[in-house]
């Protein structure tokens, strides 16, 4: 199963961007990097996924590599409400593998 | 907005009992998944239905864990006996198919306590 190497935690200042680095060394052609995220005593919420190209939705931009190794999941303005652990997965064989996240503190 | 439903919300039961969660997808989503959070970790998936089929049940413990999802909508998963390490939260999550680039809907999950 393909695996992601993510930070255990980052910081940054309220109304900054982030970027939020995942390495997936061993991604095979057809999985999709998914990114999701989890606030406290809550399920995880999808924020975005990609196969080749960058990506953008109201939530975020998702930056692949060109050999989609690693990408890169940037918040263009940081807020409280996105202080939570966030997830970079691959999605192979009809299931995701999730690692331990990045815990995102956002300080105000 | 549709949203996945779980109940419990928390459960407390003490060792060697049996317990049951209940999860009923967004209405319309095929595919089906249970999976279980220790704090500090992520999720991990246990059992995963395509309508009223399992697709994967690797890593469900088959000697105290059972899920079922009869009719291809509701579901539920089932451990017994419970033990003290199966506390944890337990997450559902459906989505449209299998296909890889559907994204996951999880509900609110039931956070089991075993005493």
């Amino acid at each position: 199963d393909a695996k992601t190497t993510q930070p255990n935690s980052m910081e940054s200042n309220e109304e900054e961007p982030v970027h939020l680095p995942c390495n997936h060394s061993t991604i095979s052609g057809t999985d999709y990097i998914h990114w999701y995220r989890q606030l406290p005593s809550q399920g995880p919420e999808y924020v975005i996924h990609g196969l080749t190209s960058n990506v953008n939705n109201r939530m975020a931009s998702l930056a692949i590599a060109e050999d989609r190794k690693s990408s890169t999941l940037i918040l263009h303005r940081a807020t409280l409400r996105d202080a939570a652990v966030y997830y970079c997965l691959l999605s192979g064989t009809y299931k995701y593998i999730f690692g331990t996240g990045t815990r995102l503190k956002v300080l105000a | 907005e549709a949203e996945v439903a779980q109940s419990p919300r928390y459960k407390i039961t003490e060792k060697s009992q049996a317990v049951a969660f209940w999860c009923d997808p967004i209405s319309g989503h095929a595919t089906l998944y249970w999976y279980r959070q220790i704090l500090g970790q992520g999720p991990e998936l246990l059992v995963q239905f395509q309508d009223e089929s399992v697709v994967d049940d690797s890593q469900l413990p088959k000697d105290r864990f059972s899920a079922e999802r009869l009719k291809g909508v509701d579901s539920t998963l089932k451990i017994q006996p419970a033990e003290l390490g199966d506390s944890a939260m337990y997450l559902c999550a459906s989505s449209a198919g299998l296909a890889l680039s559907y994204e996951q809907y999880f509900g609110p999950g039931t956070r089991l306590t075993v005493t």
